[in-house]
Parts: C-alpha cells; sequence; structure tokens
C-alpha cells in the first residue's frame, strides 16, 4: 500500500548542532504537513508544502519539498531544547481525504 | 470551543467491554478525522468525516470499530469487545478544509484495555 517512510527513526544531537529528518513517499504527493509532537502531547502542525522544489523557512526550521514531490526534508540549525520532539511528516493519500503519517522521528537534544 | 476537545483523557477497562471516545472538533470545521497512536508510532488513520458522513472509513481495523458523527459537530468513536490490542492513544482532529489541509488535534484518549 501507499506508504510514507522517515529516516532516521531517532536522532541524539547535542544542543546548537543541526538536524535533519527526511521523508519519502512510495506515491508522488499533492501536498506535505509536517507536525511535532512533544513527549506526552499531541501532533501540532508545523507546516504545509505544495509545490515542487519548495522551499519553505521557519527561523531556525527549513523545509523542503521535492522536485518529484515524493520527498521533503525538515533542517533545523543550532538545536535548541525547545527542538526536543518527534517530528511527523504527513500526505495525502488515495483519494486524497485521508492524511498518511511517517513513523517520525524522535529528537532528543543533550543540554 | 477554542480547540479539539477529547474526553475521556484515560480510560482503563477490561477485555471485552464497550468504550465510546468523544471528540469535540474546532466550531465550524467540516473536517473530522479519528487516529489511532500506539507507542513509538506514528499516527494510524482509522476514519474521516465531511460533515455527517464518514467520506472514508477505510482505516477501521474490523467490525468492532465504528464511528458517528450525527449533527456534524462532535464525534464519537465506539470499540465493541475491546481487546488488549487496542490499547493505544486515539486522536481526533479536525479542519477547516475539505481536502487534508491543516489538522488541528485534541490531546488525545488514552485506552488501556486490561
Amino acid at each position: 500500500g501507499q506508504q510514507v517512510m522517515q529516516i532516521p527513526q531517532y536522532q541524539h544531537v547535542q544542543e546548537g548542532e543541526d538536524f535533519t529528518t527526511y521523508c519519502n513517499s512510495s506515491t508522488t504527493l499533492s501536498n506535505i504537513q509536517w507536525y511535532k509532537q512533544r513527549p506526552g502531547g499531541h501532533p501540532v502542525f508545523l507546516i504545509q508544502l505544495v509545490k515542487s522544489g519548495e522551499v519553505k523557512k521557519q527561523k531556525r526550521l527549513t523545509f523542503q519539498f521535492g522536485e518529484a514531490k515524493k520527498n521533503s526534508s525538515l533542517h533545523i540549525t543550532a538545536t535548541q531544547t525547545t527542538d526536543v520532539g518527534t517530528y511527523f511528516c504527513a500526505g495525502p493519500m488515495a483519494s486524497g481525504s485521508r492524511l498518511t503519517f511517517g513513523e517520525g522521528t524522535q529528537l532528543t537534544v543533550n543540554p | 470551543g477554542a480547540g479539539v476537545s477529547q474526553t475521556p483523557s484515560n480510560k482503563v477497562t477490561e477485555k471485552g467491554k464497550y468504550v465510546e471516545l468523544r471528540c469535540d472538533p474546532i466550531s465550524g470545521h467540516t473536517a473530522l478525522y479519528w487516529y489511532r497512536q500506539s507507542l513509538g508510532q506514528g499516527p494510524e488513520f482509522l476514519i474521516y468525516f465531511q460533515g455527517t458522513g464518514a467520506a472514508d472509513d477505510s482505516g477501521l481495523p474490523n467490525d468492532r470499530f465504528f464511528a458517528v458523527r450525527p449533527e456534524g459537530s462532535v464525534s464519537t468513536l465506539k470499540i465493541q469487545r475491546t481487546e488488549r490490542g487496542d490499547s493505544a492513544v486515539y486522536l481526533c482532529a479536525s479542519s477547516s478544509t475539505m481536502n487534508t489541509g491543516e489538522l488541528f488535534f485534541g490531546e488525545g484518549s488514552r485506552l488501556t484495555v486490561l
């Protein structure tokens, strides 16, 4: 079936280091969304990318949508302890009405 | 309300019992989703409502699971004859757009089946 895959599953960094998570879809996506889930919390929307090759920035976070619209990445520059959490990508599958989430990348930041 | 509200926040039940989980979406949001999340996993799609109708229920794992949204607002997820494998956090999300716009999630209902 249609899948959204993320790597790595876990990432441990020292505060101040950069972090990147990658998302790959088995099919072309009309858009891709990114969510952040803090420990014990619920997923919170970060951004949606729609256009091929699109790059969006939110302060230290840079999001990219691949040219073929099958992959995406999230890069965090100079991580802080507030960045701790699990980052999920999600894309609409099949009929477009269901958002399929990846397994997430769990980020821990050592102060 | 200001956000998506889910009740109960925690539910412990015995194997074989019936459970109802409630979701009150953001006012005016026509789209409502139910997801299930196990520890260390991403949210797993269960069902999607557009208004009162279930537009996509292909994620419901079996016929023990059923969801309703009779007036196009509050939704109830119903699980019959619960099994230990049903233990998870059940997340509800709502959206103001029809086709997978930003989802606003509730805090979830943690279900534990003993």
